[in-house]
């Protein structure tokens, strides 16, 4: 069984700030690991995902994300936030083989003030 | 690009009514899903269809059936809507690897009086 906890429901950041939206996965077998961002009234659409290869994965809109096996983790990071990163962001896990659904985390409300 | 849309956005019916929400991707996609959103507890998988036809149970099945009679179109189907099935519906398809990204719709809202 697969299982995804995001810390924090909700994360505040000022406008040029980092961004760091935490995720921790467990996975009986490699996992692979997305992370989607939702904006208002709208479908989740994909920011990056890492399979195999190159740990560090990038995404759109300046996001990047690192898989760290030994601390069973997949942080979300962004140099400087602006304001239209202020959205919901989900992380994900699917076992990568067989019939992949993806197991969700709770989901992150990343706020950004001016 | 690929594309996921789903019948209605907002969509509004009385318990005990026989609800139909309907998807359909455009992008030749084997697998397709559906999930409830609610806040707090993220995305929560209903059900999903690996091929025409084929349908398997997800979390949360009960109070819920689906319909894949062809590959672009997964339909959801309340026999019996019921109050606690007010919320956010959104469909998904990919195809058929392990790694392949998940398309989302933009989901429907319903609300069940």
């Amino acid at each position: 069984a697969q299982s995804v906890t995001q810390l924090g429901s909700h994360v505040s950041v000022s406008e040029g700030a980092l961004v760091l939206l935490r995720c921790n996965y467990s996975s009986s077998v490699p996992p692979y690991l997305f992370w989607y961002v939702q904006y208002p009234n709208q479908g989740l659409q994909l920011l990056l995902k890492y399979t195999t290869g190159a740990t560090l994965v990038k995404g759109i809109n300046g996001f990047e994300a690192e898989f760290k096996k030994s601390e069973t983790s997949f942080h979300l990071t962004k140099p400087s936030a602006h304001m239209s990163d202020a959205a919901e962001y989900f992380c994900a896990v699917t076992k990568g083989s067989g019939y992949s659904t993806l197991t969700f985390g709770k989901g992150t409300m990343l706020l950004v003030s001016p | 690009d690929v594309k996921v849309t789903q019948s209605s956005r907002y969509l509004v019916k009385r318990t005990g009514e026989k609800v139909f929400l309907e998807c359909v991707q455009d992008m030749d996609h084997e697998n397709m899903f559906w999930y409830r959103q609610d806040p707090g507890l993220g995305l929560r998988l209903i059900y999903f269809s690996y091929d025409v036809k084929m349908k398997e149970k997800g979390d949360i099945p009960e109070g819920y059936s689906v319909s894949r009679e062809k590959k672009e179109r997964f339909s959801l189907i309340l026999e019996s809507a019921s109050t606690n099935q007010t919320s956010m519906y959104l469909c998904a398809s990919k195809l058929a690897g392990a790694a392949d990204t998940q398309y989302f719709g933009p989901g429907t809202r319903l609300t069940v009086l």
